[in-house]
């Protein structure tokens, strides 16, 4: 089927206020991933879903960043008080095991972030 | 701390040329070394991958190199083409963590002029 999709593709919002970004990932895949990727950076990892449940939340960089994925299949990464220093590629990944295995993990095209 | 280090930033090749990236790694427990390619506006894709249990890995024009004991890894571009002007990462992962999310390099810009 399709691939990882994200929406909205592209999100301007002003310091302080809240945001939430969508991840669909590939029907069937079990584990899913949320990375941040800033200019000119590799992508770092925020946090992994096993099926509905948040198994490493490691990466989120503080208390104002929160996901979820109530039916183990979308997942929304919601940002609270927005700062400029969160402007960045948000991209998202979906494999079909995860944890413990060498799947390939498929990523979407991400939502880019911008904080004035 | 860095844990996979890439090199070098930009790298510019002519057309038919061979192209060479360059990762190093700290932590022992990585046991899965994947290779991603990144056009502007799209999300990273998985080029090539190696288990460390092997040194070399071919698929096409794409070669991995694999150094275990210097705890080095390499990606060889043969025949290089425009269309491979791309942004490559190297990383790492360990299969047997809680997450196996994957620890990217900084990122190689690599240009191929025609």
């Amino acid at each position: 089927g399709a691939g990882v999709s994200q929406t909205p593709s592209n999100k301007v919002t002003e310091k302080g206020k809240y945001v939430e970004l969508r991840c669909d990932p590939i029907s069937g895949h079990t584990a899913l991933y949320w990375y941040r990727q800033s200019l000119g950076q590799g992508p770092e990892f925020l946090i992994y879903f096993q099926g509905t449940g948040a198994a490493d939340d490691s990466g989120l960089p503080n208390d104002r960043f929160f996901a979820v994925r109530p039916e183990g299949s979308v997942s929304t990464l919601k940002i609270q008080r927005t700062e400029r220093g969160d402007s960045a590629v948000y991209l998202c990944a979906s494999s079909l095991r995860g944890s413990g295995s060498t799947d390939t993990q498929y990523f979407g095209p991400g939502t880019r972030l911008t904080v004035l | 701390q860095q844990q996979v280090k890439q090199s070098p930033q930009s790298l510019i090749v002519q057309k038919g040329g061979i192209s060479i990236i360059n990762c190093a790694y700290e932590n022992t427990a990585f046991d899965y070394f994947p290779w991603y390619q990144q056009f502007p506006g799209k999300g990273p894709a998985l080029l090539i991958a190696i288990r460390p249990d092997v040194s070399e890995k071919k698929e096409g024009r794409f070669t991995i190199s694999f150094n275990k004991s210097a705890k080095q890894f390499s990606l060889h571009i043969m025949d290089s083409q425009p269309g491979d002007s791309a942004t490559y990462f190297c990383a790492a992962s360990d299969p047997g963590s809680s997450a196996s999310k994957i620890i990217f390099g900084s990122g190689t810009r690599l240009s191929i002029r025609p």
